[in-house]
């Protein structure tokens, strides 16, 4: 069974930037696209990334175009979520989650534990 | 962008009794729906795909039906650890969307 770890979060100052990592335990992870999504108590689940199993096709939120950027690397079984230009509304707890094969959207069938991001001064 | 909508926000309920929950899209999404259960503290864990198939860790107790834009999830017989937050999510098109989620809280 794939296990999904993540590390990377902490407190940045606005206009900081942080970098998520999201480590699965076994080979499965390889063949699935993965999606990162955030929960805040005001706003719920909000879907934020989504990066194929190839890579090829990646999509972004609107409310994280351009900032952040979504990379995996299947020689590490991981996924990453760069972000940069962090704004106080993207404090939230960031999950990372396994969706569909090749580049299907799917459901998410297996979360990482998530990790939080603080953007405060 | 699809509107997920569910309803109600708060449902509380004595263990043994049987609920529904519902969730209603913006517009049609076929079947391309799921539905998480979230414990406090805890991430998601995938509930119902499909509409209505049904995660293998989880007990026929949990139903899910609808297709369109009208879904519902029936909990059958309340157990203690159901006692959650349920979200209802559409996967037909981008970007993906959440409902704001259906607490099930004991009476």
């Amino acid at each position: 069974e794939v296990q999904l770890v993540q590390s990377g979060g902490g407190l940045v100052e606005p206009g900081g930037s942080l970098r998520l990592s999201c480590a699965a335990s076994t080979l499965a992870f390889g063949t699935h696209a993965m999606t990162w999504v955030r929960q805040t108590p005001d706003r719920g689940l909000e879907w934020i990334s989504f990066i194929s199993s190839s890579s090829n096709t990646k999509y972004y939120a609107d409310s994280v175009l351009g900032r952040f950027t979504v990379t995996r690397d299947k020689a590490k079984n991981s996924v990453f979520l760069q972000m940069n230009s962090l704004r106080v509304e993207d404090t939230a707890v960031y999950f990372c989650a396994r969706g569909g094969p090749a580049s299907a959207s799917e459901a998410l069938d297996i979360w990482g534990q998530g990790t939080m991001v603080t953007v405060s001064s | 962008e699809i509107v997920m909508t569910q309803s109600p926000a708060t449902l509380s309920v004595s263990p043994g009794e049987s609920v529904t929950l519902s969730c209603r899209a913006s517009q049609s999404i076929g079947n391309n729906l799921a539905w998480y259960q979230q414990r406090p503290g805890q991430a998601p864990s995938l509930l119902i795909s499909y509409a209505s198939t049904r995660a293998t860790s989880f007990p026929a107790r949990f139903s899910g039906s609808g297709s369109g834009t009208e879904f519902t999830l029936t909990i059958s017989g309340l157990q203690s650890e159901d006692f959650a937050l349920y979200y209802c999510q559409q996967y037909n098109s981008w970007p993906l969307t959440f409902g704001q989620g259906t607490k099930v809280e004991i009476k």
